[in-house]
This record gives structure tokens, C-alpha cells and sequence, in this order.
């Protein structure tokens, strides 16, 4: 059982295709992560949201679109995206700032593009 | 040179092994060090904090040494269920908030 919930967990889309990922987190956690996962290569951080605010972008493409409506909400909106992106995307929380934070990840979609 | 580099995998042990990962990280201004665990098609999961005294938690030792930069995993008498990949995993502060850095992990194999 996760305190952060992913949907869908499985994604199968067409380059043009326009579609959301959601997360919602149940910990009343103030800052929220999406990470993306490729094969044979380390978790990498996209988009940090704090207090609903945008903190950090890791220079994403701009076929990525994070939505923050409030703390427990995160959406990861996908438009035109090419086959490359094609990984796993995973969800965090955390309480926020601290050296101990531990960050509670949700299970993930698994995102195919053909 | 990677932020955070890992011993390449995979560790095939047998049950009851001793077996002990390394990591070494890039960045001096690292605040923090943890150890996740993610398993086959799962989610990771915090194993354990790393502190620079060293800590023990039941059959798993983390070790860190700020001057050379290195981590260490010492997991004893391995479990089938200890099977899973292991992610060093660093934390810089700074800006307004804090910054996962993970390594691509190792994976480890326990056999009966």
C-alpha cells in the first residue's frame, strides 16, 4: 500500500497523441517530483513542485507540461512525444526541505510510445 | 565523471553470502545519503539514511566517507528476498529545495 498513487499505471500513445499522467499523494507531503526512469540508465528528476509552486525544471522538453493544482495533485500533461520517450515515470513526495526527507515514490506509469 | 557511480551489477550470491556495494559521488556539497531499494517493476523504496558515523540496521551496514567522497552497503547472511537493485542515492542541498541524485543502481541475485 502507497501513501502516493499513480494513474494510469500502464500508457500506450501515438506521437500525436495528448494525454495525463496523474499522481495524487495522501501524506500531506508539500513538495512533489516527477522523475523519469529509462532503461539502463539512473532515475532522472524533471519537474520539482513545492508548495504548488514550479521550483526546478531539468531543462525538459517542452512536450512536457506539469500541472500542480494544489499539494496533494501533481499531472504530468504529454503532447506529440517521440519513442525515445518511452519509460517509466515515476511520482515522488516528500515533507520538503530537510537532509533526512525521505521521498515516497508511487508505483509509476509505464509509458509506451509507438 | 557521473554525479553518483555504482559498482556495475549484477552480484549473483548465494543465500547466507556477505556482499557490499560501493558508490562514490561527484558533488562536495552533498548533504545527504540514502540507499533505496527498487524490485522488478516496482517503485523505489528507502532502505536507509547514511550517516557519517556509520549505522546498522539488522543484517544491513551503511558506511560514508565525506573525504574520499564513497558510500558502502553491507548486507550479511543475504535472503532470496534481499534480491532487488540497489540505488545509492545523494542529496544536495540548495535553491528551495533539496535534489535526489541517484545512481543507476545494482542489481543483486540471491540464490537458494
Amino acid at each position: 500500500e502507497t501513501g502516493v498513487t499513480q494513474t494510469p499505471r500502464h500508457l500506450v500513445m501515438g506521437m500525436t497523441n495528448k494525454k495525463s499522467l496523474k499522481c495524487e499523494q495522501h501524506l500531506g507531503h508539500n513538495a512533489m517530483y516527477w522523475y523519469k526512469q529509462s532503461a539502463k540508465k539512473p532515475l532522472e528528476l524533471m519537474f520539482v513542485y513545492s508548495l504548488e509552486e514550479r521550483v526546478e525544471n531539468n531543462s525538459v522538453p517542452s512536450r512536457f507540461s506539469p500541472e500542480c493544482p494544489n499539494s496533494s495533485h501533481l499531472f504530468l500533461h504529454l503532447h506529440t512525444l517521440q519513442p525515445e520517450d518511452s519509460a517509466l515515470y515515476l511520482c515522488a513526495s516528500s515533507s520538503g526541505i530537510g537532509t533526512d526527507t525521505e521521498a515516497f515514490f508511487g508505483q509509476g506509469t509505464r509509458l509506451t510510445v509507438v | 565523471r557521473k554525479e553518483v557511480e555504482q559498482d556495475p551489477g549484477p552480484f549473483n550470491v548465494p543465500e547466507g553470502a556477505t556482499v557490499a556495494f560501493n558508490c562514490t559521488y561527484s558533488n562536495s556539497a552533498s548533504q545527504s545519503f540514502f540507499w533505496y531499494r527498487q524490485d522488478c517493476r516496482k517503485e523505489p523504496k528507502l532502505l536507509m539514511s547514511v550517516y557519517s558515523s556509520g549505522n546498522e540496521d539488522g543484517r544491513f551496514t551503511a558506511q560514508l566517507n565525506r573525504a574520499s567522497q564513497y558510500i558502502s552497503l553491507l548486507i550479511r547472511d543475504s535472503k532470496l528476498s534481499d534480491s532487488a537493485t540497489y540505488l545509492c542515492v545523494v542529496k544536495v542541498e540548495g535553491g528551495s529545495q533539496g535534489n535526489l541524485i541517484f545512481g543507476k543502481g545494482t542489481k543483486l541475485s540471491v540464490k537458494p
